[in-house]
């Protein structure tokens, strides 16, 4: 099955600095790389994703960068704000064509921005 | 629309006992896919429905089983309940899971086996 890593468990930076988030994942018919953030006590919340016929997306100050060869992928977040800190969740899934299989999800990034 | 809504939000429960959970997806969305969330093993794939047909599944023992509803809602019960199910659990939902990958997940309900 799938098995997803992702690096740092913590990220701390300044607040304006950017941050970086980086995951690794096993199988390569994975087609679906979504991202999490997750604040305390709620529920995960889908912020951006991307699918293996893309390289790069962005949405603000927020893009994901996939590298299908190398087999990772990668959160980034610019102008970092104190609303930014929370747990961010990478995954990936396969959609073999009978329905999306279940996300892999990778351990979590605990983000923290010092002001 | 009104996003993906879970019932209970906290439940207490004793060993050996079972437990129902309930999700309703948001309106349009007809697959439903359950997760656990642990401290130590994070977010792990429990199962998914689409169509009331349980259409993909993970590596957890038959004690967890779900169902759908023609409504679309989802039920997911756990028998004989062990200390380590405690976990908060959440589903999410999404049109079909197929080419409409977006999952949007719900608040979770937060069980406590004692």
């Amino acid at each position: 099955g799938e098995n997803v890593e992702q690096h740092p468990s913590t990220l701390s930076v300044q607040e304006g600095d950017s941050a970086v988030i980086k995951c690794t994942y096993s199988d390569s018919a994975s087609n679906y790389f979504p991202w999490y953030k997750q604040e305390l006590g709620k529920r995960p919340q889908l912020i951006i994703d991307i699918r293996s016929n893309v390289g790069e997306k962005k949405d603000q100050r927020i893009a994901v960068t996939l590298n299908k060869t190398a087999k990772h992928f990668s959160l980034h977040i610019t102008e970092t704000q104190p609303e930014d800190s929370a747990v961010y969740f990478c995954a990936a899934s396969e959609d073999s064509g009978g329905g999306a299989d279940g996300l892999t999800f990778g351990k979590g990034t605990h983000l923290i921005i010092q002001p | 629309k009104a996003g993906v809504t879970q019932t209970p939000r906290y439940l207490i429960k004793t060993r050996g006992q079972q437990v129902t959970l309930s999700c309703s997806p948001i309106s349009g969305h007809r697959s439903v896919s359950w997760y656990q969330q642990t401290p130590g093993q994070g977010l792990q794939f429990l199962f998914e429905y689409f169509s009331e047909t349980q259409r993909n599944k993970g590596n957890f023992p038959g004690r967890f089983s779900g169902r759908q509803f023609s409504n679309s809602r989802s039920e997911m019960n756990v028998s004989t309940l062990e200390l380590g199910d405690s976990a908060l659990y959440l589903c999410a939902s999404s049109l079909t899971g197929q080419g409409d990958y977006e999952q949007y997940f719900g608040p979770g309900t937060r069980l406590t086996v004692t």
